[in-house]
């Protein structure tokens, strides 16, 4: 977990509200990841950022959007449009580059009141 | 695109037994390959990865995984399992370049259970 920190470690989301999940790290890394996780599909990307000020969609984007406004930053938003949003986020960070390790912070439980 | 299969949903040994978690893979091109593991509500871990050279990878916590290209295959391995190896193992495969290598791809996990 690391220089990594996902808060809050549990949210609950009502019924047509957005939530935000922060994420932010402290080790000067440039590329950062989402990824959710379900039980028995391991995990499935997002969003995923190389530099600040610019992201990319992964593979199960819709309904959610992400800001890279600071380097240490990766704030992702479940809005309204995700219908089955109950799942477990990973945040993730490393060097730039495919040989690099992903760190991942410790999660935040997302449940639907 | 790439794509990884963890044939095994759960493996379980015996504590001192030799352990194995099965990995293949497909992508275009070299991948690398890198074994990570949960525990519960947790994070991922980094154990090991792939990059070049050396088939067998020594990692973290007494595991190495061995790369076959001809067979496609990153397996995990362990000498003698302990209970505290217990856990959720993910295998997952980046290609060295292309549209593709900006994303880790993961398998679905097997769980791994170490029977005292």
């Amino acid at each position: 977990d690391g220089g990594i920190t996902q808060s809050p470690k549990y949210l609950f989301r009502k019924e047509g509200q957005n939530v935000t999940l922060s994420c932010e790290q402290n080790l000067n890394h440039d590329a950062m990841y989402w990824y959710r996780q379900d039980p028995g599909q391991g995990l499935r990307l997002i969003y995923y950022s190389q530099i600040v000020n610019d992201f990319q969609k992964g593979d199960i984007a819709e309904g959610y959007s992400v800001s890279r406004e600071k380097k240490e930053s990766f704030p992702l938003t479940v809005t309204s449009a995700q219908k089955n949003p109950t799942a477990f986020y990973l945040c993730a960070s490393g060097l730039a580059g495919p040989k690099n390790i992903q760190y991942f912070g410790a999660g935040t439980r997302l449940s639907v009141l | 695109a790439q794509s990884v299969a963890q044939p095994e949903d759960q493996v379980n040994v015996a504590e001192g037994n030799p352990l194995t978690v099965k990995c293949t893979y497909s992508v275009s091109g070299n991948p690398y390959l890198f074994w990570y593991v949960q525990y519960p509500n947790r994070g991922l871990q980094f154990l090991l990865k792939y990059i070049t050279g050396d088939n067998l990878v020594k990692g973290s916590y007494g595991f190495e995984a061995e790369f076959n290209k001809s067979q496609t295959s990153f397996h995990l391995k362990k000498p003698s399992a302990l209970v505290s190896d217990s856990a959720l193992y993910f295998c997952a495969v980046r290609p060295y370049s292309g549209a593709g290598s900006y994303q880790l791809t993961f398998g679905k996990g097997t769980k791994l259970s170490v029977i005292p």
